[in-house]
């Protein structure tokens, strides 16, 4: 009973690099999401899918580009990374993007870092 | 401007020590209150959703209620394996959610 399964767990990049986290659910989800956590701050939305073929910008999406690839896939790629990208990296699935019954199933995160 | 603040951003209890957690929040248009435990190297777990003011939820040692205002997590007689970091997170009427920075807990045997 795996969940949502995201790769890789760590990751250093120089600045400039570029790299794709995965994110995969096994539950059948409509709705996926990419949210970052920095210290000193809650979870900030990046970008989301409320379902399969549809992508939309969140909080913070500057400097990255997300695609769903399937139902049951959905990637985050930073083009140029940067050192303000340094942080961990959650991706989220829930049933459906119907907010008020919204129950988020969470991967246990990326920590990257750019030098 | 709509906004989250959680406190105390720490609390050491000791086994059995009742408490509670606070989550104060100036939305427009509450359309959901979340709590999430999250521990180590983990992703957020939902605990519970509180949609208006006077209803609670319990779980175990955990109780949460809602007011216009603020929301509290209580905990009752907690033991160790209690021990995360616990976010609230905020629904407004623009259906944009808000996540608070979280009160690490600590409990002592």
């Amino acid at each position: 009973n795996a969940g949502v399964t995201q790769t890789p767990k760590f990751q250093v990049l120089k600045t400039g690099q570029s790299m794709t986290l995965q994110c995969a659910q096994d539950m059948n989800h409509n709705s996926m999401y990419w949210y970052r956590q920095d210290p000193g701050m809650g979870l900030r939305l990046i970008y989301y899918s409320a379902s399969e073929g549809t992508t939309d910008k969140g909080e913070v999406p500057n400097g990255y580009n997300v695609s769903r690839l399937n139902k049951r896939e959905f990637s985050l790629r930073l083009e140029s990374a940067a050192p303000s990208q340094t942080s961990v990296y959650f991706c989220a699935s829930s049933e459906r993007r119907v907010w008020g019954s919204e129950k988020l199933f969470f991967g246990s995160g990326t920590q990257l870092s750019v030098l | 401007e709509d906004q989250v603040t959680q406190s105390p951003e720490a609390l050491r209890l000791q086994e059995g020590e009742s408490s509670s957690l606070n989550c104060s929040y100036t939305v427009s248009g509450l359309r959901g209150l979340f709590w999430y435990r999250q521990d180590p190297g983990k992703g957020p777990e939902f605990l519970f959703t509180l949609y208006s003011a006077g209803e609670e939820k319990e779980k175990e040692r955990l109780k949460a209620t809602l007011t216009k205002k603020e929301s509290f997590l209580h905990i009752t007689a907690p033991k160790p394996e209690d021990s995360a970091t616990y976010l609230c997170a905020v629904l407004t009427g623009a259906n944009n959610l808000f996540f608070g920075t979280g009160t690490r807990l600590t409990v002592i045997p």
